[in-house]
């Protein structure tokens, strides 16, 4: 079946410095790619999603591309912000036209950003 | 943003009991979900439902589950009878298409946290 595996967490940095969670997955289907995240008290919310291979996408200084070759999709940014702290999960949608919601999710790094 | 909201945020109850766990999705969506997550693992899709019918479901979703949308209303997830091993965090979502690719989008809940003593 379809997997994907992700940084293990904690993960804790300070302002300013950069991020990398890396994120692989595993599908013999066409696969559509999204980071979500979580904030304290919330439910999960799209960060961004890219459906095509070799595309990256991106959002409030968030960015990931989508490795086919490497069956990769690992999130990174140059510079957090406090406001950054919380769990982040790499998912995995499979068939572009024929998927029905059902995405298979990451455990979730969770990140904290110290001032 | 579009809102998911969850009812009750936390229930505690005893192994056997019935439960019920309400889900006011986004006004104008037409597809929604159910997925699990048991503290320190991953979420985990239940199901999905559209016009008025259960399209997919995993094998995580039991005999024991069930859910419908009467006329409109909650989205609703019933376990009866629970287990332990039902205790976790059941988070809905809905999306205006089909969630998982191309334009669609879930919009989830904050979650539903479930205790089965």
């Amino acid at each position: 079946g379809d997997s994907v595996t992700q940084t293990e967490g904690p993960v804790t940095l300070s302002e300013g410095t950069s991020l990398t969670v890396n994120c692989s997955y595993e599908t013999k289907q066409y696969p559509t790619l999204f980071w979500y995240v979580q904030y304290p008290g919330e439910g999960p919310q799209l960060l961004f999603k890219v459906p095509k291979a070799n595309e990256k996408g991106s959002n409030r200084g968030f960015e990931a591309t989508y490795n086919k070759e490497a069956t990769s999709f690992h999130l990174q940014k140059a510079s957090v912000q406090e406001s950054d702290s919380a769990v982040y999960y790499c998912a995995l949608g499979t068939g572009y036209n024929t998927n029905t919601g059902k995405l298979t999710f990451g455990d979730g790094t969770v990140l904290t950003v110290k001032p | 943003g579009p809102k998911v909201l969850q009812i009750p945020s936390h229930q505690i109850i005893d192994m056997g009991q019935m439960v019920t766990l309400n889900c006011d999705p986004v006004s104008n969506h037409l597809y929604f979900y159910w997925y699990k997550q048991i503290l320190g693992q991953q979420m985990e899709f239940l199901v999905n439902f559209y016009n008025g019918k259960v399209m997919e479901k995993s094998k995580l979703f039991k005999d024991q589950f069930s859910v419908e949308r009467p006329d409109g209303s909650y989205f609703t997830l019933k376990i009866q009878p629970t287990a332990l091993e039902d205790s976790a965090v059941y988070f809905c979502a809905s999306s205006l298409y089909w969630g998982g690719a191309g334009t669609g989008q879930l919009y989830f809940g904050e979650g539903s946290k479930l205790t089965v003593l």
